[in-house]
């Protein structure tokens, strides 16, 4: 069974640039939640979509939007990029239910320039 | 302050020694979880909880939920140099109708190193 599958693993990118990073979650799960980790800021949770919809919204600007697609695969994106945006974005994947177990991938290294 | 706390944020410990890393949470909990990670990757699944003095073993990692004092531990027996990473609990803190279970809040990490 594959794992989550993060796609791309690192990226350069300069300020006031939008980025789009996808995820593909474990087959049947239909969970996806975003998290973006700093040295600073630790793990702080992003947003959350399941079956396409968003479930949960972590405390964000607007910049910060997701979406997810019929297959489950989903994709965040980041408009006008700050310098304070380099970070290790992380995609999670569940079957979204209480005591389910809550699947990492690789993640996605950001950084602005 | 945090809503969930770690301790210690760090531990240097000799191979074949114990330890203990401590989760606590100043709100209910309605799931926890505990992961490794090795810096700069993905974060790997160890175990979850969900019941007050639920207790999950995995090799040598046993970690336990303590429902009264909202705390969870994470016990390594016997290190070696492979526990060496950072550990980090995460916890589902909301029960909003049983839509919240894909929402963790982590607590700062251990740092864990091991020398032979």
């Amino acid at each position: 069974k594959a794992g989550v599958t993060q796609t791309p693993r690192y990226l350069i990118k300069t300020r006031g640039q939008q980025v789009t990073l996808s995820c593909s979650p474990i087959s049947g799960h239909r969970s996806v939640s975003w998290y973006q980790q700093t040295p600073g800021q630790g793990l702080q949770f992003l947003f959350e979509y399941f079956s396409e919809t968003q479930r949960n919204k972590g405390n964000f600007p607007g910049r910060f939007s997701g979406r997810q697609f019929s297959n489950s695969r989903s994709e965040m994106n980041v408009s006008t990029l700050e310098l304070g945006d380099s970070a290790l974005y992380l995609c999670a994947s569940s079957n979204g239910g209480s005591g389910n177990t809550i699947y990492f991938g690789e993640g996605s290294w950001l950084t602005v320039v | 302050s945090q809503e969930l706390e770690q301790s210690p944020q760090s531990l240097i410990v000799q191979e074949g020694k114990n330890l203990t890393i401590n989760c606590t949470s100043s709100k209910t909990l309605y799931g926890l979880y505990w992961y490794k990670q090795k810096y700069g990757e993905g974060l790997i699944f160890l175990m979850m909880l969900q019941k007050g003095g639920e207790e999950k073993s995995h090799e040598k990692i046993t970690a336990k939920l303590d429902e009264k004092k909202q705390q969870s531990s994470l016990h390594i027996t016997a290190s070696q140099p492979s526990h060496a990473g950072i550990y980090l609990c995460g916890a589902v803190l909301t029960n909003a109708g049983g839509t919240s279970y894909g929402k963790l809040t982590f607590g700062q990490g251990t740092i864990l190193t091991v020398h032979p």
